[in-house]
């Protein structure tokens, strides 16, 4: 069975542009998590969808986005990118909501540059 | 609110050696808790959990138990080998299924 993906893996944009990064979840997933992972911050929770449903939502400017479509694959958008946008996006998949009983599967993440 | 505090890094062992990375965390309510594992070059991976308190969860020679009355969940492992040499995250799911991670520890081990 395929992995979590997540294209592209690499980006590098300029201050004030905006960025999409894609997210397909393992096949059979509904439940997507996108998370921030920065050397100072570690791993921040972005937000959280299901059944193209934003759940949650963690503590990020409105400059951050997302969206679910019907197969499940997901987007998250980053517009008037900042210095301080410049991270590894992961995202993450289960079948359901609830990772105590249903196991989060991690990409490999998008590495952002914004300069 | 929650949060999760683990040590700082970076931990430097030789193989064989004990490994214990603490972590605390603040929640409300009973919050699951997990270890995730990051090796280099590769996304990160579930290395074992507890969903409540006095669980014990184990996985490639780690524990950790499930500690309510110090909110602990430490990780430890009796011998290091150095392909276990990678970042290791504490985290818990609060309500509503939402993730808080701690910072993370990264771990050396020398042979």
């Amino acid at each position: 069975k395929a992995g979590v993906t997540q294209t592209p893996r690499y980006l590098i944009k300029t201050r004030g542009q905006q960025v999409t990064l894609s997210c397909s979840p393992i096949s059979g997933h509904r439940s997507v998590s996108w998370y921030q992972q920065t050397p100072g911050q570690g791993l921040q929770f972005l937000f959280e969808y299901f059944s193209e449903t934003q759940r949650n939502k963690g503590n990020f400017p409105g400059r951050f986005s997302g969206r679910q479509f019907s197969n499940s694959r997901s987007e998250m958008n980053v517009s008037t990118l900042e210095l301080g946008d410049s991270a590894l996006y992961l995202c993450a998949s289960s079948l359901v909501p609830g990772a105590a009983a249903y196991e989060q599967y991690f990409g490999p993440g998008t590495r952002l540059t914004v300069t | 609110g929650n949060s999760v505090t683990q040590m700082e890094g970076p931990v430097t062992l030789s193989e064989e050696a004990f490994l214990t990375i603490n972590c605390t965390y603040t929640a409300t309510g009973y919050p699951s808790l997990f270890w995730y594992v990051q090796y280099p070059g590769e996304g990160l991976q579930l290395l074992l959990k507890a969903t409540k308190a006095d669980d014990k969860g184990s996985n490639k020679g780690f524990e950790a138990t499930y500690r309510k009355e110090t909110t602990s969940f430490h990780l430890e492992k009796g011998s290091v080998q150095v392909s276990d040499s990678a970042v290791y995250f504490c985290a818990l799911e609060g309500a509503g299924n939402q993730f808080y991670f701690g910072t993370g520890t990264s771990l050396t081990v020398i042979p």
